[in-house]
């Protein structure tokens, strides 16, 4: 199937800084990505939907200076977290879409681990 | 899209099939019936999807009851590493591309 990758896997920072993930659509062009963040034992909430060359779109009580977003190209969405603190620790999983003539399915990136100290 | 229900947790032998149950009641004529699969500290796995016909490919099976309102994802012979949470969702594809994450159902697979 189509491949997403996320970099890092694993991102320690001090509280105060800023972090990027990055979420790339390996063999495949994705006009939309999405983003989620997932604590321990919960399910995955979505967070915001990349769209290339446009603002992304954040659902409801998803801060948007905090979560930058940026779709620049088909293949690459980067989700920053500005002035991390303790509490935006989490698991962070971007997904994409692939279209082809079974349908449209969505593959997810392997997941990016943020713990902010 | 449609809500989906699936019973928190279930135990499977290494080497039998696992039958995930989920009911999805309400689901539309146009929304089909997709299956992930989440292993421990992975984002989720498509597994398969199927609108009303039975389908099937290389990691399992789905079956899809004739009025739609519930189907099985079987997994032929589960292994260790089949172990995770399967999530059952119902969405128009193509359409809203996202998905929403019910609270899945926690497979463990016992050797």
């Amino acid at each position: 199937g189509a491949v997403v990758s996320q970099h890092p896997s694993r991102v320690i920072c001090k509280s105060g800084t800023s972090v990027k993930i990055e979420c790339r659509s390996l063999d495949f062009q994705a006009t939309t990505m999405f983003w989620y963040r997932q604590f321990p034992k919960q399910s995955l909430m979505l967070m915001a939907t990349s769209n290339e060359g446009s603002k992304a779109t954040y659902e409801q009580g998803v801060e948007k200076d905090k979560f930058l977003i940026n779709h620049a190209s088909l293949t690459l969405s980067t989700l920053t977290v500005t002035s991390a603190h303790p509490e935006d620790s989490s698991f962070y999983i971007c997904s994409a879409s692939f279209r082809n003539s079974v349908g449209n399915t969505i593959y997810f990136g392997e997941g990016s681990w943020l713990t902010v100290v | 899209d449609a809500k989906t229900t699936q019973p928190p947790s279930m135990d499977c032998a290494e080497g039998r099939a696992a039958n995930l149950p989920c009911n999805h009641s309400t689901i539309s004529g146009n929304e089909y019936v997709y299956w992930y699969r989440q292993i421990h500290s992975q984002g989720p796995q498509y597994i398969i999807h199927g609108l009303k016909n039975n389908e099937t490919n290389e990691m399992a099976s789905l079956i899809i009851t004739e009025d739609r309102k519930s189907s099985t994802l079987i997994l032929p012979h589960a292994t260790l590493r089949d172990t995770a949470v399967y999530y059952c969702i119902v969405r128009v594809s193509p359409g809203a591309n996202n998905l929403f994450f019910g609270t899945g159902t926690r497979l463990t697979v016992i050797p």
